[in-house]
């Protein structure tokens, strides 16, 4: 089975400072995605950044950007430039590749608070 | 754009009465499409999914249950509700061409 792993419950920034986000997954499959999510306020689920486990080229979204490390098993979520509409709650998700397309295993989720 | 609508946003409810939380998809045909809980501050765990009509999985033992009984409706149902089903509900969706999952604004369920 897999499993997400987030370690830090709550991490805070100074605008426009950047910080990364750390999470570590579990699986013993080979093609797979992996996604950041942001859950502001609102509860809304927005998806962030994306990354396909065959891509060895980390994915970048404006001044998102993730660290992708395959054999580590690591995928951690840098924000520049933080800004205070980034303070949310930040969930990292696991999805196998197959006929389940949208089926995610959620990290415990990481609060970022950005402070003026 | 694929577009799920759920309701209520909240919803307060006694113990031992029933529940049903409805969640259709617009934009989109055939999806897969999952509920997921959330309790409070943590992360969200898969209760079910369905990736045809009549065709429900069930990921956690629990006191609820899901129906599909259209390509685009997708319940949540509870015949007695327990204080622990308190929590955040999330309606997805997904498998129509991106891999990513798409949400609907959530349930924010309260047993009393």
């Amino acid at each position: 089975a897999q499993t997400v792993t987030q370690s830090q419950p709550e991490m805070s920034v100074q605008e426009a400072e950047t910080v990364t986000l750390s999470c570590t997954y579990d699986t013993s499959e080979n093609n797979y995605y992996l996604f950041w999510y942001k859950q502001p306020p609102s509860r809304q689920m927005i998806l962030v950044i994306r990354q396909e486990a065959y891509k060895q080229q980390n994915a970048t979204e404006n001044r998102f950007s993730v660290n992708f490390q395959k054999a580590a098993k690591s995928f951690s979520l840098k924000i520049s430039d933080s800004q205070l509409g980034d303070t949310a709650m930040y969930f990292c998700a696991f999805m196998k590749l197959g006929s389940n397309t949208g089926k995610l295993i959620f990290g415990q989720g990481t609060t970022l608070q950005v402070k003026p | 754009s694929q577009t799920i609508h759920q309701w209520p946003a909240t919803l307060v409810q006694p113990v031992g009465s029933p529940l049903s939380l409805e969640c259709t998809v617009e934009g989109t045909s055939n999806p897969n499409l999952y509920w997921y809980r959330q309790a409070a501050g943590r992360g969200l765990q898969l209760l079910f999914y369905s990736v045809g009509i009549g065709q429900i999985s069930s990921e956690v033992p629990q006191n609820l249950s899901a129906s599909r009984p259209q390509d685009r409706q997708f319940i949540l149902s509870s015949k007695k509700l327990l204080l622990s089903d308190s929590g955040f509900y999330l309606c997805a969706g997904g498998g129509t061409g991106n891999p990513e999952a798409f949400f609907g604004q959530g349930t924010r369920l309260t047993v009393v």
